[in-house]
C-alpha cells in the first residue's frame, strides 16, 4: 500500500535562508507524488506534482522537489523563504485503485518564518 | 472559471444530530471526493463520486454517506455525530480521465463542531 511519511513536524527558518521539508514515501510502484500547501483557513493548493516525468519539479512560488527512488524520498526545498510561506505543507502520495483515485496524505509539517 | 466552493463555513451539532454538507465542482469537473481533517492531522480519504455513484471508499462507517448531482455539485451526510466527528470536511473536485493522476482541486472546507 502507499503510504508517506513527513520526518518534520514543524521546521523553522530564518526569512531568507533555504527551507527543506522531508518526505519519504512506500509504493509497491512507480509513485505519483504531490505537495500541497494550506494557510490557515484556506483550502489545501497543489504545490507540485511528480508523475514519473522528471524527477526535479518545478512548482509555484519558488518550491522545488526532487524525486529519488534509490531513497524513497520526495523532499521539497525553496532556496530563500518569505513570510508568505509560513504554513501547513503536506506530502501526498496518489493512490490508484480500479476505477478511482484516492490522496493519501502525510501528517504535514508546519513551517515557521521569522523576520 | 469558478473554484470549489463548500457550504457551509462553520457549523455547531449535537452528538445523534445528523448533518449535511455541501460542495459545489470546480467547473468541467466531474469527480469530486471527500476528506476529513481532524485538528492537527493530514486529510483522510472518505469516498469519491462519479456519474452521481460512489465509486470508492475510504476507512468510514456507513453513517458517512453522500450524493453527486446531474450537474457534478455533491453533499456529504453524516448520520447519529459523534464527539470525534468534529474536523474540517474538505471537498475536491477533478477530472476524470484514464491513466496518470489529475490533480484534486480542494474547497476551503466546512469545519463541523459536535457537541
Amino acid at each position: 500500500a502507499q503510504s508517506v511519511t513527513q520526518l518534520d513536524s514543524h521546521v523553522s527558518v530564518s526569512e531568507g535562508t533555504p527551507v527543506l521539508l522531508r518526505c519519504n514515501y512506500s509504493s509497491s510502484y512507480s509513485p505519483s507524488l504531490f505537495w500541497y500547501v494550506q494557510h490557515p483557513n484556506k483550502g489545501l493548493q497543489l504545490l507540485l506534482k511528480y508523475t514519473s516525468a522528471a524527477t526535479l519539479v518545478k512548482g509555484i512560488n519558488g518550491f522545488e522537489a526532487e524525486f529519488k527512488k534509490s531513497e524513497t524520498s520526495f523532499h521539497l526545498t525553496k532556496p530563500s523563504a518569505h513570510m508568505s510561506d509560513a504554513a501547513e505543507y503536506f506530502c501526498v502520495v496518489a493512490r490508484l485503485n480500479t476505477g478511482f483515485q484516492k490522496l493519501v496524505f502525510g501528517t504535514g509539517t508546519r513551517l515557521l518564518v521569522s523576520p | 472559471e469558478t473554484g470549489v466552493t463548500q457550504s457551509p463555513t462553520h457549523l455547531i451539532k449535537t452528538r445523534g444530530q445528523q448533518v449535511t454538507l455541501r460542495c459545489s465542482s470546480q467547473s468541467g469537473h466531474n469527480t469530486v471526493s471527500w476528506y476529513q481533517q481532524a485538528l492537527g492531522q493530514g486529510p483522510q480519504f472518505i469516498f469519491q463520486y462519479y456519474r452521481e455513484e460512489e465509486n470508492g471508499r475510504g476507512n468510514f462507517p456507513p453513517r458517512f454517506s453522500g450524493l453527486q448531482f446531474p450537474n457534478y455539485s455533491s453533499e456529504l451526510n453524516v448520520n447519529a455525530l459523534e464527539l470525534d466527528d468534529s474536523a474540517l470536511y474538505l471537498c475536491a473536485s477533478s477530472s476524470r480521465t484514464s491513466g496518470s493522476p489529475n490533480e484534486q482541486f480542494f474547497g476551503p472546507g466546512t469545519r463541523l463542531t459536535v457537541l
